[in-house]
């Protein structure tokens, strides 16, 4: 089944530019979903199809995908930010959801 | 708004059966996951179902024990979890897809329901 790969950690400090990779194979071929999650709560969708955001999330949050490699890219990076980030695509071949295995966005 | 029930404490072969009950979006238009994240760890898809119910998906982990249903009529989502084991202690989320069919993003999720697989 195919494998989306994450680093562990980023560490960025206030103000800087984090960014976040997921990495597949031809990964940009596929549509790539973002997810942020606080210690405590519920995932929360930051960004979908590879690039789009929803309604109420900053336009901070921004995503790319081409080749072998999706980003998340988080500008002027706020503590408010600090949390988990998931990467997340549709495998067609085995019809299953498949989750890169997560960054902890640290904020210095 | 989507609210998991039924987790608690199960011994190994033991079974649950968590249920997600659905409101404020018309339920019966959308796919729905469950997915899962054990203690400290990332989060895990384990299942999902079509709109109409028609079909459904699962990890490999879970393939031949749990089985994803819903109920349009109660806009219900259900997980019957059968032969549990200690490496299914994880709390559930339940999560509404953006689309009809399963395979794209999810925009909703619940706040979770803790299984706890122990003896």
């Amino acid at each position: 089944s195919y494998v989306v790969s994450q680093p562990p950690s980023v560490s960025v400090a206030p103000g800087q530019t984090a960014r976040i990779t997921c990495g597949g194979n031809n990964i940009g071929f596929i549509s790539v979903h973002w997810y942020q999650q606080h210690p405590g709560q519920a995932p929360l969708l930051v960004i979908f199809d590879d690039s789009d955001r929803p309604s109420g999330i900053p336009e901070r949050f921004s995503g790319s995908s081409s080749g072998n490699t999706a980003t998340l890219t988080i500008s002027r990076v706020e503590a408010g930010d600090e949390a988990d980030y998931f990467c997340q695509v549709w495998d067609s071949s085995s019809e299953q959801q498949v989750f890169g295995g997560g960054t902890k966005l640290t904020v210095l | 708004q989507l609210l998991e029930s039924g987790g608690g404490l199960v011994q190994p072969g033991g079974s649950l059966r968590l249920s997600c009950a659905a409101s404020g979006f018309t339920f019966s238009n959308y796919a729905m996951s469950w997915v899962r994240q054990a203690p400290g760890k990332g989060l895990k898809w384990v299942s999902g179902i079509s709109d109409s119910g028609e079909r459904t998906y699962y990890a490999d982990s879970v393939k031949g024990r749990f089985t994803i249903s819903r109920d349009n009529s109660k806009n219900t989502l259900y997980l019957e979890m059968n032969s549990l084991r200690a490496e299914d202690t994880a709390l559930y989320y339940c999560a509404k897809d953006s689309r009809p069919y399963g395979s794209s993003y999810l925009d909703y999720w619940g706040q979770g329901s803790l299984v706890t697989v122990s003896a």
